[in-house]
């Protein structure tokens, strides 16, 4: 089964933009399809914030926006702020009907 | 409101058997899979594995296949997560989760809190 590969951590000033990429989506038209993002502060559960590759549920902030191209997809936060100081996950469902997650990014908010 | 709650937290000896419990409400039971994570200590997230409440079917990571098991009382709308017989290296903190089918793209939209599990002698 493929990996997800995702940078260990990134970091921005409040106010910039970050990218998190996530590499290693299958050409699978499974897996190109059904990339999400999560995100988890320490000792709480994760929360969905992308679904869908760039779908953004209700009540997630509109700084928060996903693409994908080729095998990677990527996650875009706009206008950091302290709060968005986080572990990042992507997701992919897989033609086998499993999930799969990267390895996870902490971001750090300087 | 939609959730999940989870069974509190757990300690238990290399060898023994363990049951934990994620009951949902608010919402059609049935009507969604349900997927466990694992969370170690300083590690990220790893799927475990899925059921589908309507009609027990489930699939599992083969990483944990055939190490733990997956089960649901529809009546009670709870789901298991279950080991016959722990090991040291299952001590983390296990989530389930609500996840859609492919009408969202397989997404996950509700966490339980999660349940700690630290197995030691």
């Amino acid at each position: 089964q493929s990996a997800l590969t995702q940078p260990a951590s990134v970091s921005g000033s409040p106010g910039q933009s970050i990218t998190i990429s996530c590499t290693g989506i299958s050409s699978d038209v499974v897996a190109y399809k059904y990339v999400s993002w999560y995100q988890q502060h320490p000792g709480k559960a994760p929360k969905v914030i992308i679904y869908g590759v760039s779908n953004r549920p209700s009540g997630v902030s509109n700084r928060f926006s996903g693409s994908k191209s080729a095998n990677t997809a990527s996650l875009t936060i706009s206008g950091l702020q302290a709060e968005d100081e986080a572990d990042y996950y992507c997701s992919t469902y897989t033609s086998r009907s499993t999930l799969l997650f990267g390895g996870g990014t902490k971001l750090t908010v300087l | 409101e939609v959730q999940l709650v989870q069974s509190g937290a757990e300690v238990k000896k290399p060898g023994e058997s363990l049951r934990i419990s994620c009951k949902g409400s608010g919402y059609n039971f049935p009507s969604y899979w349900i997927t466990w994570v694992r969370l170690m200590p300083g590690k990220g997230l790893e799927w475990m594995g899925r059921i589908d409440p309507s009609d027990s079917y489930t699939n599992y990571s083969p990483s944990f296949q055939g190490h733990v098991t997956l089960s649901v009382d529809k009546s009670t709308s709870t789901a298991y997560l279950q080991w016959s017989s722990l090991k040291a290296s299952d001590t983390a903190m296990y989530y389930c989760a609500r996840q859609h089918d492919i009408s969202y793209f397989y997404s996950i939209d509700v966490w339980g809190q999660g349940t700690t599990v630290t197995v030691s002698s």
